[in-house]
């Protein structure tokens, strides 16, 4: 069964620098997702993707978030300057269009900002 | 904006006993879908059922089954033969159905609820 794929699965960096977590969603899904869960806390939604656009953030997803398709296959979320805050889970997940669109998630990256 | 609650941070369950996890939501929409995740130790996120607002019938996928009372706002989760392996954290979480709306995409979720299973 196709599934969504997240690397690394685990990344540690230091406050100020940037990181780019790499997602590779189900192949014939174009609807694209980036969410973030605190230790112990929900899942919170930041961004969702489609036809080469974001086309919903939240106020979480501020300047120094971006995504990107680079290619037929990736999908990353960079953030610019890293801060503790910012450390989480943060999952990707893809969708089909339609009105049947469940979100497959994928294993999430751990990030650690020291 | 839409929110979701679930009001029990912890349950527990005796291996093959049924348990239920509350939910209940808010929203203005008349159209919309609710969805139960399970995020075992992991942490990976798993699709459990859903719920499409429009069908009364609730939705029943082998031990899991809900119970949706729209008026109420209100969404559980039954699990019947409690199995070990249900082990998780589980989440609600709502999705809107209007394509006109500013949240068509997105999932929101409650804060999770513990499920612990006994022996």
């Amino acid at each position: 069964e196709p599934e969504v794929t997240q690397t690394p699965s685990h990344q540690v960096t230091q406050m100020g620098q940037e990181v780019i977590l790499r997602c590779v969603p189900i192949s014939n899904h174009l609807y694209f997702y980036w969410y973030r869960q605190i230790l112990g806390q929900k899942v919170e939604f930041l961004v969702s993707f489609y036809n080469n656009e974001i086309s919903e953030k939240s106020e979480i997803f501020d300047d120094q978030f971006s995504v990107e398709r680079p290619d037929g296959s990736n999908f990353t979320l960079k953030i610019r300057s890293t801060k503790l805050e910012d450390s989480a889970m943060y999952f990707c997940a893809s969708s089909r269009v339609g009105p049947n669109r469940e979100q497959y998630f994928g294993p999430g990256t751990r990030l650690t900002v020291t | 904006a839409q929110t979701v609650t679930q009001s029990q941070p912890e349950m527990s369950v005796q291996e093959a006993e049924t348990v239920t996890l509350s939910c209940t939501y808010d929203t203005s929409e008349s159209d919309y879908y609710l969805f139960w995740y399970k995020q075992p130790p992991s942490r990976q996120m798993i699709l459990v059922i859903r719920q499409e607002a429009y069908k009364q019938q609730n939705a029943t996928e082998n031990r899991f089954s809900v119970n949706f009372q729209k008026a109420a706002k209100s969404f559980s989760l039954k699990i019947s033969d409690s199995q070990l392996g249900d082990a998780a954290m589980y989440f609600c979480a709502y999705r809107s159905a209007n394509a006109g709306g500013t949240s068509y995409g997105k999932l929101t979720f409650g804060q999770g609820t513990i499920l612990t299973v006994h022996p």
